[in-house]
């Protein structure tokens, strides 16, 4: 069975402190994706790492990817409040086209 | 945003009725999607399309159907709605079999008593 694991489950953090998020897996995969989802509503797509040591940016988020560890990192640099919300990782094996999401990440960032 | 739109967006129905949802997209994407969103669980691919008329299950697909009739619409169809299916179900599409992101639409609520 494959398994998509993300932790912390639940995550409260200081504004301008810096957190890392982690997400294992346990298949083959070079292909993980990121994504935001605020209360009530849709997925946002985030990231998208499609090669071993891929590192992605985007203001005070970076994702990583080390596919010989099946690990992926989701790190917040110096958070705000804007940053809370829940995320989720998603694998897509190399051998197949479905994506296998985590259980997610709630982030609360508290000023 | 990704032109997708989920109808209903909430409902609220009976055990043992059947129900609908509709997925429309105007991307004109070959990949479509059936997700269902539950606390602990994360989403879990319901069933998804790679064209006209062509599905596959996944990997929780009992108790669901789907029909792809037109590259715009996915239907999702409970024959006999069960409490255990009261969720919140999003469609997704991609442009690309593999290494492309999914874009999600936003939901339908859906419960059944």
């Amino acid at each position: 069975e494959l398994k998509v694991e993300q932790n912390p489950l639940f995550l409260s953090m200081q504004e301008g402190k810096n957190y890392t998020i982690y997400c294992n897996y346990s298949t083959t995969s070079d292909r993980l994706y990121w994504y935001r989802q605020d209360p009530g509503k849709s997925l946002e797509s985030l990231f998208v790492l499609l090669s071993n040591g891929a590192v992605k940016q985007e203001g005070r988020l970076m994702a990583s990817l080390d596919t010989k560890a099946r690990l992926s990192t989701l790190h917040i640099t110096a958070a705000v409040h804007d940053l809370s919300a829940t995320y989720f990782c998603a694998v897509e094996p190399n051998t197949g086209n479905q994506f296998y999401f985590g259980t997610g990440t709630s982030l609360t960032v508290i000023p | 945003d990704a032109g997708i739109t989920q109808s209903p967006r909430h409902k609220v129905t009976e055990t043992g009725t059947p129900v609908t949802l509709r997925c429309h997209q105007t991307e004109n994407h070959r990949y479509m999607y059936w997700y269902r969103q539950d606390p602990g669980h994360g989403l879990r691919l319901i069933h998804y399309s790679y064209g006209v008329k062509d599905t596959d299950k996944g990997e929780v697909s009992d108790g669901y159907s789907v029909s792809r009739s037109k590259t715009e619409d996915f239907l999702l169809t409970l024959e006999s709605a069960t409490s255990s299916q009261t969720s919140v179900y999003f469609c997704a599409i991609s442009e690309l079999r593999v290494q492309g992101p999914q874009h999600f639409g936003d939901g339908t609520r859906l419960s059944i008593l």
